[in-house]
C-alpha cells in the first residue's frame, strides 16, 4: 500500500532534550516536506526537499534540522525543543513536480513542557 | 513568495444547501492550485486540483473549484451539503515550482 509513516504518532518531552520524528515514503517520490499545524495559522512549511541530498528552509526552520541521505526517508531533528515547538506535525511527499498531488502522513503530535 | 487567503474561518451551512468555502492567491503568474480537506483527528486528503487545464475543476465528493484569474480565486463549491463535509479545508498554491503554501484553513460545519 502507497503510504506515508511517520513515527512517533504521539510525543511528550521536556525542554531541551533532543528527538528525531522520522518520516518514511515508500511511493519512489522525489519531493518531501515537513509542516506544523497551529490551531487557526493552517499548516506551515518547516523544511522541504527536492531530492536527496538536497534540502531548503520553508516558512518557518528555526529550531529544526532536517536529511535526506536516501530518498525514502526524511527525518525531523529538534536539537533542544522549547515549548513553542508544540504542535501537530505532517509529513508529505510528491512527484517532483510541484503540481502534483502530495501525500500526507498520519501527523504527530508533540508536546514539548 | 507566493500567498493565501481564505477569506472565511468558519463556515456553516444546514444538510442539503450549498456550500461555498472561498480562497483568493497572490501570483504574478498562474500557478497550480489545490484544496485538501481534513476531517477531525486525521490526515490531509487532496480534493481537487487545478494545473493550468480546464479552469473549472471537479474533485472527489462532489466538489469542485473554479480558477478565475482576473479575480485570483479558486473558490471550492458544491451544491448539496452533506454531514459528513464537516470538515477543515485548506487552499494550497504552488510557490513558483518550489514549494507549497497553504492558507490558514476554513473550518465547515454542516448543521441537521
Amino acid at each position: 500500500e502507497a503510504q506515508v509513516t511517520q513515527n512517533p504518532r504521539y510525543l511528550i518531552t521536556v525542554t531541551g532534550k533532543k528527538l528525531t520524528v522520522t518520516c518514511s515514503q515508500n511511493m519512489n517520490h522525489e519531493y518531501m516536506s515537513w509542516y506544523r499545524q497551529d490551531p487557526g495559522l493552517g499548516l506551515r512549511q518547516i523544511y522541504y526537499s527536492m531530492n536527496v541530498e538536497v534540502t531548503d528552509k520553508g516558512d518557518v526552520p528555526e529550531g529544526y534540522k532536517v536529511s535526506r541521505k536516501e530518498k525514502r526517508n526524511f527525518p525531523l531533528i529538534l536539537e533542544s525543543p522549547s515549548p513553542n515547538q508544540t504542535s501537530l506535525y505532517f509529513c508529505a511527499s510528491a512527484v517532483a513536480q510541484s503540481y502534483n498531488e502530495q501525500f500526507f502522513g498520519p501527523g504527530t503530535r508533540l508536546t514539548v513542557l | 513568495a507566493q500567498s493565501v487567503t481564505q477569506l472565511d474561518s468558519h463556515v456553516s451551512v444546514s444538510e442539503g444547501t450549498p456550500v461555498l468555502l472561498r480562497c483568493n492567491y497572490s501570483s504574478s503568474y498562474s500557478p497550480s492550485l489545490f484544496w485538501y480537506v481534513q476531517h477531525p483527528n486525521k490526515g490531509l486528503q487532496l480534493l481537487l486540483k487545478y494545473t493550468s487545464a480546464a479552469t473549472l475543476v471537479k474533485g472527489i465528493n462532489g466538489f469542485e473549484a473554479e480558477f478565475k484569474k482576473s479575480e485570483t480565486s479558486f473558490h471550492l463549491t458544491k451544491p448539496s451539503a452533506h454531514m459528513s463535509d464537516a470538515a477543515e479545508y485548506f487552499c494550497v498554491v504552488d510557490n513558483y515550482g518550489q514549494n507549497f503554501v497553504f492558507g490558514p484553513g476554513t473550518r465547515l460545519s454542516v448543521l441537521p
